[in-house]
C-alpha cells in the first residue's frame, strides 16, 4: 500500500530563516507528487505537481524538488504569511485518488 | 466567485440525526470527491465520482453515502450520526487529464455530532 509520511510534524522558524520540509513515499511507479498549502479551517490551496526525479518547481519563496524517494520543499527567508500546513500527496490505484500526508505545520515568527 | 462551494460551512448536530453536506463547483470538472480531516490523521478520502453514473468508495466509506446529482453537484449524507463523525470535510474537483489529476478544493464544512 501506498504511504506517504512528511517531517517534521512542526517547524517554527524566525523571519528570514530558511528552511527545508521532507516528504518521503513508497509507490509503486510514481506517476506524480501534489505539494498543497492549507491555512487553519481551510481547504487545501495546490501549489505544485512534480512528474520525475530531479524536477523542481518553484513560486515566491516556495520551491519543491524531487527524487526517486522523497521530496523536499524548501522555504527561503520565510515571511510571517508563509505559516501554514504544508501537505503533500501522491495519487494511487486508478490515478485519481490522493494519499495524503500529515502535514508539516510551518509558524514563522516575526 | 469561489469554483468549489461547500454548504454549510459549519453545522452542529446530534446523534442518530441524518446530515446532508453538499458541494457545488462553476469550473465543469468531471471528477468530484468528498475528504475528511482529522487532527493527527490527515485527509482520507470517503468517496469519488468520475461522472454522474460512476461513484466509487473511498477508504472510509462507511457510515456514509453520496449522491452526484449533476456534474456539478456531489452531496455527502450521513444517515445517523455518530460522534466520531465530527470532522471537518472537504469536497474536491478535478479534470481528466493525460496524467494524475490535480484536485482543487472547497472550503470546508466543519461538522459537529454532539
Amino acid at each position: 500500500e501506498d504511504q506517504v509520511t512528511q517531517s517534521p510534524e512542526a517547524l517554527r522558524l524566525q523571519e528570514g530563516e530558511s528552511s527545508s520540509l521532507n516528504c518521503s513515499y513508497t509507490v509503486s511507479g510514481l506517476r506524480g507528487l501534489f505539494w498543497y498549502r492549507q491555512d487553519p479551517g481551510k481547504g487545501p490551496e495546490f501549489l505544485f505537481t512534480l512528474y520525475s526525479a530531479g524536477e523542481e518547481k518553484e513560486k515566491e519563496r516556495l520551491k519543491a524538488t524531487l527524487t526517486k524517494k522523497e521530496s523536499f520543499l524548501h522555504i527561503t527567508a520565510p515571511k510571517p504569511e508563509d505559516s501554514a500546513t504544508y501537505l503533500c500527496a501522491v495519487p494511487q490505484g486508478g490515478g485519481n485518488k490522493l494519499t495524503f500526508g500529515g502535514g508539516t505545520r510551518v509558524l514563522v515568527k516575526p | 466567485d469561489a469554483d468549489v462551494t461547500q454548504t454549510p460551512r459549519n453545522r452542529i448536530t446530534k446523534t442518530g440525526k441524518r446530515i446532508m453536506l453538499e458541494c457545488s463547483q462553476t469550473k465543469g470538472h468531471d471528477r468530484m470527491y468528498w475528504y475528511r480531516q482529522d487532527p493527527g490523521l490527515g485527509l482520507r478520502l470517503i468517496y469519488y465520482s468520475f461522472d454522474v453514473k460512476d461513484i466509487n468508495k473511498g477508504e472510509i466509506s462507511d457510515g456514509y453515502s453520496v449522491s452526484r446529482q449533476a456534474q456539478a453537484k456531489f452531496s455527502l449524507s450521513l444517515e445517523s450520526a455518530i460522534p466520531n463523525q465530527t470532522a471537518l470535510y472537504f469536497c474536491a474537483i478535478a479534470q481528466l487529464a493525460g496524467g494524475p489529476d490535480t484536485q482543487y478544493f472547497g472550503p470546508g464544512t466543519r461538522l459537529t455530532v454532539l
